[in-house]
């Protein structure tokens, strides 16, 4: 069975700063997704970003861009120039892409920014 | 609105009653997936639909809990004879699923709370 493992129950940054949020999974597997989505307070989960097990050119989309180390079977995240919308659960995610969607979750990491 | 929406958003029930949540996914979305969230934990997840078969429960899903889809389109999740550890989010989410790009990206409705007194 596939594992997902965030040690980093809260963090909080100052508005602008960069923050990284750690995630590590395990999987004997070679060809995966891993994701992570963003749950804001009383909202619905989103996702922030993608990766491919196969691509080796770490994702970025704007201000959020991975670290993805598959032989260590790490995937980070690193929000830059952080904002006061960005403060929510992020959780990290994986997909054994199997022709379906059934992904298994960390615990989640609460991001507070600070005005 | 077309995102994935779910009824009802808030759910108080006693102990041993039957409730009944609703999810309509994105309409052109061919999966549509059930997960738990309870407090403090990531989604975890419960059974999915391609169109209106069930293609697979976890363990998670007790015989007190069944899934719908009738017509491919929304569903329903019942849980009957409610416990307190029932208590949690009930999460629904939608895919394009066979026949769209492969992302592996769910979109995500805000969830149905559950609370058993």
């Amino acid at each position: 069975a596939q594992t997902v493992t965030q040690s980093q129950p809260e963090m909080s940054v100052q508005e602008a700063e960069t923050v990284t949020l750690s995630c590590t999974y395990d999987t004997s597997e070679n060809n995966y997704y891993l994701f992570w989505y963003k749950q804001p307070p009383s909202r619905q989960m989103i996702l922030v970003i993608r990766q491919e097990a196969y691509k080796q050119q770490n994702a970025t989309e704007n201000r959020f861009s991975v670290n993805f180390q598959k032989a260590a079977k790490s995937f980070s995240l690193k929000i830059s120039d952080s904002q006061l919308g960005d403060t929510a659960m992020y959780f990290c995610a994986f997909n054994l892409n199997f022709g379906n969607e059934k992904l298994t979750f960390g615990t989640g990491t609460r991001l507070t920014i600070i005005p | 609105d077309t995102g994935v929406s779910q009824d009802p958003r808030h759910k108080i029930t006693k102990r041993g009653q039957n409730v009944t949540f609703r999810c309509d996914p994105i309409s052109e979305h061919n999966r549509l997936y059930w997960y738990r969230q309870t407090l403090g934990q990531g989604p975890e997840f419960l059974t999915y639909f391609q169109n209106e078969a069930q293609l697979e429960k976890s363990r998670l899903l007790s015989d007190r809990f069944s899934a719908e889809r009738p017509k491919g389109s929304f569903s329903t999740l019942e849980i009957q004879r409610t416990e307190q550890g029932d208590s949690a989010m009930y999460l629904c989410a939608s895919s394009l699923g066979a026949g769209g790009p492969d992302t592996g990206e769910l979109f995500f409705g805000e969830g149905s709370r559950l609370t058993v007194l």
